[in-house]
This record gives structure tokens, sequence and C-alpha cells, in this order.
């Protein structure tokens, strides 16, 4: 079974600054998905950034990268120029290639980020 | 298009009662999955539905179900209503070409 770690229970970063939210996983598959999922307040889940593991290129949304790393099995979410509606939960998500398991989405325990101004 | 919808947003019941959640998909959008949200257990996978059949389920009790209709909207049912069975409720829809799984603001159940 795939699993998803998120180390960090909390963080926090000044605005305008830089963070980075670490996520391992383990799995035994060689395609599959990666996510990270920001959760406000509000609790509408928003994807803010995906990564195809067959993908060498890290993935880019404007203030979001990531770092993969697929040997390592690790995945972190770097977010640059830090906003206060930054603040919100954030997950890592894990999703397999294989139709047998359909969507099915495997989330890390989440990391909350505080935006300090 | 519309967003995913849930209704209700807020439901309070008490144990031993059985409750129905149900969830509207984005438009065009067959895949419809179900996750329970705790501060215990985090978010877990309950099931997915596609074209009105239960393609992948998690691990919970049989009392917990649900279904799809053809017009892809789908409920889930929790019946024998336990206290621990209080979380928010999420429910997600995927079209077929996409990897993004659109979620709706979800359910908070409270079982008093």
């Amino acid at each position: 079974a795939q699993t998803v770690t998120q180390s960090q229970p909390e963080m926090s970063v000044q605005e305008a600054e830089t963070v980075t939210l670490s996520c391992t996983y383990d799995t035994s598959e060689s395609d599959y998905y990666l996510f990270w999922y920001k959760q406000p307040p509000s609790r509408q889940m928003i994807l803010v950034i995906r990564q195809e593991a067959y993908k060498q290129q890290n993935a880019t949304e404007n203030r979001f990268s990531v770092n993969f790393q697929k040997a390592a099995k690790s995945f972190s979410l770097k977010i640059s120029d830090s906003q206060l509606g930054d603040a919100a939960m954030y997950f890592c998500a894990y999703r397999s290639a294989f139709t047998q398991y359909g969507n099915k989405l495997v989330f890390g325990a989440g990391t909350i980020l505080r935006v300090k101004s | 298009k519309a967003g995913v919808t849930q209704t209700p947003r807020y439901l309070i019941k008490t144990r031993g009662q059985q409750v129905t959640l149900s969830c509207s998909p984005i438009s065009g959008h067959r895949s419809v999955s179900w996750y329970q949200q705790t501060p215990g257990q985090g978010l877990q996978f309950l099931f997915e539905y596609f074209s009105e059949t239960q393609r992948n389920k998690g691990n919970f009790p049989g009392r917990f179900s649900g279904r799809q209709f053809s017009n892809s909207r789908s409920e889930m049912n929790v019946s024998t209503l336990e206290l621990g069975d209080s979380a928010l409720y999420l429910c997600a829809s995927r079209s077929g070409g996409d990897n993004e799984q659109f979620f709706g603001p979800g359910t908070r159940l409270t079982v008093l």
C-alpha cells in the first residue's frame, strides 16, 4: 500500500519570503501522480500543483514549484514571495496511474502554514 | 462551470440514526470520490463511483455505502451512526481526460 508522510505539522513564514514544505512517499509503482492541495480555513480543497512521475522536469505554477526526487521518493513544495492568502493547511497526495485504483488519492497528514505580516 | 456542490453543508445527528449526504459533480464529470476528514485520522478515501458503478472502496465498515445516479450525482449513506463518524465529508469529481480532482466544500457531520 502506498503511504504519504508530511513530517512538518506546522510551518511559519514571513510575508514575501520563501518556504519549503516537505513530503515523502512510499510506493512500489513506477508510474503515479503527485499533488499538493491547499485547504484554507473555509475548507474548500484547492489543487496547487501536480507532477507526473514519468516527467523529470519539476512542475511550476507561478509562485509555487516542486522539487521532485523520484529515487528518494521526495516531493517538496516551495512557495516563493509568500502572501497572507497562502496561509492554509497543505496536503501532499499520491495517486496511482494504474486504472484499477481509479482516482483514489492517498493523503499525507498535512502541514499548517502560517504567514506572518 | 459550476463547481462541485454538496448538501447539506452542516448536519447534526444522534447516535444510532442514519444520514444521507449528496454530491453533485461538475457537469460532464463521471467520477465521484468521497473522503472522510477527521483531526485524528486525517483524510481517508471512502469510495469512488464511475458511471454508476463503484470502482474502488476504502477500508471502512459496511455502515458506509454510496451510489451514483445516471446524471452522475452521488449520495453516501451512513447507517447506525457512531460518535466517531463525526467528520467533514468531502466529495471530489474528475473528468476522464484530466488528472485534477475538484473538491466540494464538504458536509460537516456532527454525531451527538
